[in-house]
């Protein structure tokens, strides 16, 4: 099996401009959880989905995040506009339940000027 | 909802010697404790897990203890090698809140040569 698969794996773009981050979970894995992490706040949930239905949203900072899963394969994170404050390393995983083992993937570490 | 305590924050030892890091948690309904090990530059990965039907678990040398009359598990490394040097986070399983899985704030482990 070949892991959470994220991309980009870094993405540095500038201020005002979208950006959309990747998840492909691991086949089978039925949960996807989102997370932030930063120095200063550690690692945050930003939102979670179960069987592709979003269940916990409230970890999203703003209305300029956005997530969807259109299928059990792939998952998008959306940043519109962003800001230089969501400079961060962005984690996808995923899990076989909503609280078995969580695997994380490689991460996206977004740089915002 | 869950609260993880984690401590220390930071912890140095010299190679060869023992390393422990507790956690404490709030939620008597919790019966899931995994451990991270997160090395610079790269993703969390599960090193162990202890699920509440036992007290202790090990893996070579690295081993796990659950108290969950007094909610505290903690994560024992012996003759500890510079390649453990890393961030490790624990985390307890939720039953209310907003997140399955709550994560403690992060050991930093320094194993000096």
């Amino acid at each position: 099996d070949a892991g959470v698969i994220q991309s980009p794996r870094h993405e540095v773009t500038e201020m005002g401009q979208e950006v959309t981050l990747r998840c492909k979970p691991i086949s089978g894995h039925n949960s996807l959880f989102w997370y932030r992490q930063t120095m200063m706040r550690g690692l945050e949930l930003l939102i979670y989905f179960n069987n592709n239905v979003p269940i916990d949203d409230s970890g999203m900072p703003e209305d300029r995040f956005s997530a969807k899963m259109p299928n059990a394969s792939f998952s998008t994170l959306k940043i519109q506009p962003s800001e230089p404050r969501d400079s961060a390393v962005y984690f996808c995983a995923s899990s076989r339940t909503e609280t078995d083992t969580q695997y994380f993937g490689p991460g996206t570490r977004l740089t915002v000027l | 909802g869950e609260n993880v305590e984690q401590h220390p924050s930071t912890l140095s030892v010299q190679e060869g010697d023992s390393a422990v890091i507790k956690c404490t948690y709030s939620d008597s309904a919790s019966n899931y404790f995994p451990w991270y090990k997160q090395e610079l530059g790269k993703r969390p990965q599960l090193i162990i897990d202890i699920r509440s039907n036992v007290g202790e678990k090990k893996d070579q040398r690295i081993a796990v203890t659950l108290n969950k009359t007094a909610k505290h598990f903690s994560l024992h490394i012996t003759e500890t090698q510079p390649e453990d040097s890393a961030v490790y986070f624990c985390a307890a399983d939720a039953y209310s809140g907003n997140t399955p899985l709550v994560f403690g704030k992060g050991t930093r482990l320094s194993v000096i040569a």
